[in-house]
């Protein structure tokens, strides 16, 4: 069964940095999104992205946020200067479009970022 | 806004009690509803969804869950929890064509063997 793929699974930076989480989405779906989840938190959306632009972002998804599909395959979420309370799991999430709304969405494995 | 609610933070159980935990969300319009689990240190796993028609879907792992409009509700249900039934639950909606799915906070249940 195709599944979503994440890189890498951990990811630890320190404060400042700039950190690039990847994401290889199914390959015929259409909407790609990246959703955190703070430890012991509920899992919050950040951004989906379709036909190569943002199509809705949440009030997190600030100007340190940036997604992009560089190719292909992959979809990245490049955070530019990293704060410590980005330390979180990271999960990218493919689907496909229904008639009504969209379809299910298939999460990857996640990334954890711990920022230091 | 959208939100998502679920009542309960923690349920504990015993083997081969029923199960209901509940989920309400608020929207007025047209909704898709999902369960999800995540058990510890993996990623998150469809357990049932509804996008229309008959309002009693039933899912994987014996897992069922009802729709009612009129409630705002979609409830999870399942008649004989197992002690692996023990991990976290999210209540999910997307409404209305939007772009995302917004989660509820979640429900941990806990089965004792």
């Amino acid at each position: 069964e195709p599944e979503v793929t994440q890189t890498p699974s951990h990811q630890v930076t320190q404060m400042g940095q700039e950190v690039i989480l990847r994401c290889v989405p199914i390959s015929n779906h259409l909407y790609f999104y990246w959703y955190r989840q703070i430890l012991g938190q509920k899992v919050e959306f950040l951004v989906s992205f379709y036909n190569n632009e943002i199509s809705e972002k949440s009030e997190i998804f600030d100007d340190q946020f940036s997604v992009e599909r560089p190719d292909g395959s992959n979809f990245t979420l490049k955070i530019r200067s990293t704060k410590l309370e980005d330390s979180a799991m990271y999960f990218c999430a493919s689907s496909e479009p229904q008639l009504q709304g969209l379809g299910e969405q298939y999460f990857g494995p996640g990334t954890r970022l711990t920022v230091t | 806004a959208q939100s998502v609610s679920q009542h309960n933070h923690h349920v504990i159980l015993s083997e081969a009690a029923s199960l209901e935990l509940g989920c309400n969300y608020s929207y007025g319009g047209t909704v898709n509803l999902f369960w999800y689990v995540q058990y510890p240190g993996q990623h998150l796993q469809l357990l049932l969804k509804y996008f229309s028609g008959d309002p009693l879907v039933k899912g994987i792992k014996g897992f069922e869950a009802e729709f009612i409009k009129s409630k705002f509700s979609f409830n999870l249900r399942k008649p004989s929890v197992q002690w692996s039934d023990t991990t976290e639950y999210f209540c999910a909606v997307n409404a209305d064509y939007g772009q995302n799915f917004v989660f509820g906070p979640g429900t941990r249940l806990s089965v004792l063997p």
